[in-house]
């Protein structure tokens, strides 16, 4: 079973729509999750962190944790063609190290 | 402020001939540091981190490896290439008693 499972996609939904991207984890003892956004050829950068049951937004982010479902999600609000890219679930699993899920690539349609 | 820098950011080598790429964190102290591969469609491989100088951890077996003769400095290296490690190849860092992990701009290697 892989540590951090992310579905391919793509997933698209239209300019203005929310986009929902989903995570799930095998390590019950994770403390902190983190959202990338990777756009092609690009290295990944920061958007989001979580460590807390429930909803963390910042400004059109939203990420939510369930620990009890070992289950990440990142809502964009209002999408636009720029958030087109991929977008990575990271779990700190321990031992200074984060484990990124394979990516779910976003398509944003004008 | 904190910045990575990591070179070159593309580089095409034969196989069978060695390999450095270099990286270096400017703004901190003691960052713990990490080498990642990103191969074509897949995630994100964790090869190497480190959490001091000289302190290096593996975690793929393989032809590569790391080391950190500065505080701010890891290089991964090797010796004879393979097909197989093509690849975007990802220097990154975290500042002490921080979770978050940053990432350096890439260096994208063919090897042919």
């Amino acid at each position: 079973q892989k540590e951090v499972e992310q579905n391919s996609g793509p997933l698209s939904v239209p300019e203005g729509a929310i986009a929902s991207l989903n995570c799930t984890y095998s390590d019950r003892g994770s403390q902190s999750f983190f959202w990338y956004r990777q756009y092609s050829g690009k290295s990944p950068e920061l958007i989001m962190s979580i460590y807390s049951n429930g909803d963390k937004e910042d400004g059109r982010f939203t990420a939510q944790l369930n620990k009890a479902s070992q289950y990440v999600s990142l809502l964009i609000r209002d999408s636009q063609p720029s958030d087109s890219a991929t977008y990575l679930c990271a779990v700190n699993t321990g031992f200074q190290k984060l484990v990124f899920g394979t990516g779910t690539r976003l398509l944003v349609s004008p | 402020s904190q910045t990575i820098h990591q070179w070159p950011a593309t580089l095409v080598q034969p196989v069978g001939s060695p390999l450095s790429l270099e990286c270096t964190v400017e703004g901190t102290s003691n960052p713990n540091l990490y080498w990642y591969r990103q191969a074509a469609g897949r995630g994100l491989q964790l090869l190497f981190y480190s959490v001091g100088i000289g302190q290096i951890s593996s975690e793929v077996p393989q032809n590569l490896s790391a080391s950190r003769p500065q505080d701010r400095q890891f290089i991964l290296s090797s010796k004879k290439l393979l097909l197989s490690d093509s690849g975007f190849y990802l220097c990154a860092w975290r500042p002490p008693m921080n979770e978050k992990l940053f990432f350096g701009s890439g260096t994208q290697l063919s090897v042919l």
